[in-house]
């Protein structure tokens, strides 16, 4: 059972364009959502992150918005540029530590 | 500088052998886990580890198995009982509930030939 879903496997956008990642979760009982940053053989970088008692956080180029009635969220980067290609994790906690990782989306930035 | 650091990049094995992948840290931090990625799959939880002598089994633990003997060491073993070894295998740790995420290592390529 996933609970943590990013039904888009794959995103191209131009250069300075938005670009908007989407995420679903099923479950009503988290409360802490993250968007990790990952490209080929290395490891997950923290991108921005929003707890449920808000609906928006923003920082820089990127925000982050929280629907908890649809149980959804979503990135934007806005402008994209090539340097943001990579694939992106949404990942949600509850009341213990252990974060749920979508399946990723591989967003492409073309000039 | 704090980090997390996992050995070797890149790792070669023969098929029935077992392999230990290496993860340390010196963040301080108490909680440790192992992900393993595989294409279109995303990350899946393999083992975790919130205080030093104790661990849980994840989504995926059959046929790892890892020890917790020192705060900043997490190692994992993958045995032959693992029917497809052959992954991406990412380490973190966190500084437990509450805390803002995990912090990952570089992560170690492992094929089983």
């Amino acid at each position: 059972d996933q609970q943590v879903k990013q039904n888009s496997p794959s995103l191209s956008v131009q250069e300075g364009r938005i670009s908007i990642l989407n995420c679903d979760y099923t479950n009503s009982m988290f409360d802490y959502f993250l968007w990790y940053k990952k490209y080929p053989a290395e490891g997950p970088t923290f991108l921005i992150s929003i707890s449920s008692i808000k609906d928006k956080n923003e920082d820089g180029r990127f925000t982050v918005f929280l629907n908890k009635s649809a149980k959804h969220l979503s990135l934007h980067i806005v402008p994209s540029q090539p340097g943001d290609s990579a694939v992106y994790f949404c990942a949600a906690a509850g009341d213990t530590d252990k974060l749920i990782f979508g399946t990723g989306t591989r967003l492409q930035v073309f000039p | 500088d704090g980090g997390i650091t996992q050995s070797p990049k890149y790792l070669f094995r023969k098929e029935g052998q077992n392999v230990t992948l290496s993860c340390e840290q010196n963040l301080n931090h108490d909680a440790m886990y192992w992900y393993r990625q595989d294409p279109g799959q995303g990350l899946r939880l393999i083992y975790y580890s919130q205080i030093v002598n104790d661990f849980q089994k994840g989504d995926i633990a059959e046929g790892y198995s890892v020890s917790r003997e020192k705060k900043e060491s997490f190692p994992l073993t993958v045995t032959s009982a693992q029917k497809n070894p052959t992954a991406f295998y990412l380490c973190a740790s966190s500084i437990g509930p509450g805390g803002p995420g995990y912090t990952f290592g570089s992560g170690t390529r492992l094929t089983v030939v």
